[in-house]
């Protein structure tokens, strides 16, 4: 069965950071492209970041360029979004998701709620 | 590329149609021929589900109900005849450019 379990969230303080995990399971891993996408109340579902099998292509919105860093270790089934310099506007439920084919997701974690304050 | 949905709230009766429009600023075709829209459900308190992809494709599991149609910049979700369980918000979404995007989502629920 193919899960994805999102890990990381919690409460910071603007200008702080974190780093959010996503352990995947039930395929493999290392050949799909993956994806951090997040939710908020307001704002709906915004894509955040894709990451391409192997690592070397990465892409991000503009509202988090340069502020935060996704990565995969394929070794340990595991997918990663650094945030730094965070803003209340990126309060959000974070979403790991698993790419099955070009311009699509399919498989999505149950989320992970971050949460900083002024 | 923006995604604009309507209606944004769709009350429908048990049994009875329903249909969601979704508009992108941009044709969503690609020169490899295929468009790279989808539609995904969220129901209350859970993750989105994709029911759709390339804006016709039923992903495995998804009762034939629910169909997608359209071209361009123009597309469909209907579904058939409501159950009590399609109560959510459904989100279309393009994957031809980046950044991907949502459409705002459209509130189903029943009368």
């Amino acid at each position: 069965e193919v899960q994805v379990v999102e890990s990381g969230g919690g409460l910071v303080q603007s200008g702080g950071s974190r780093r959010l995990s996503c352990v995947a399971s039930g395929f493999k891993f290392s050949t799909y492209w993956m994806s951090w996408v997040r939710q908020t109340p307001g704002e709906g579902l915004e894509w955040v970041a894709n990451i391409g099998a192997g690592g070397s292509d990465k892409y991000y919105v503009d509202s988090v360029e340069g502020r935060f860093t996704i990565s995969r270790d394929d070794a340990k089934n595991s997918l990663y979004l650094e945030m730094n310099s965070l803003r209340p506007e990126d309060t959000a439920v974070y979403y790991c998701a698993r790419s099955d084919q070009k311009g699509s997701v399919d498989y999505w974690g149950q989320g992970t709620l971050v949460t900083v304050s002024s | 590329v923006v995604m604009t949905q309507s209606p944004i709230s769709l009350p429908v009766t048990l049994g009875q149609p329903a249909s969601i429009s979704c508009r992108s600023s941009h044709g969503l075709v690609h020169s490899d021929g295929n468009t790279y829209l989808n539609w995904f459900q969220q129901r209350p308190g859970q993750s989105p589900r994709r029911l759709i992809y390339k804006v016709s494709n039923r992903d495995s599991g998804v009762p034939d109900r629910f169909s997608g149609s359209g071209s361009g910049t123009d597309f469909t979700l209907k579904i058939t005849r409501v159950e009590a369980e399609d109560v959510g918000v459904y989100y279309c979404m393009q994957g031809l450019y980046w950044p991907w995007t949502f459409g705002q989502g459209t509130k189903v629920e029943i009368k």
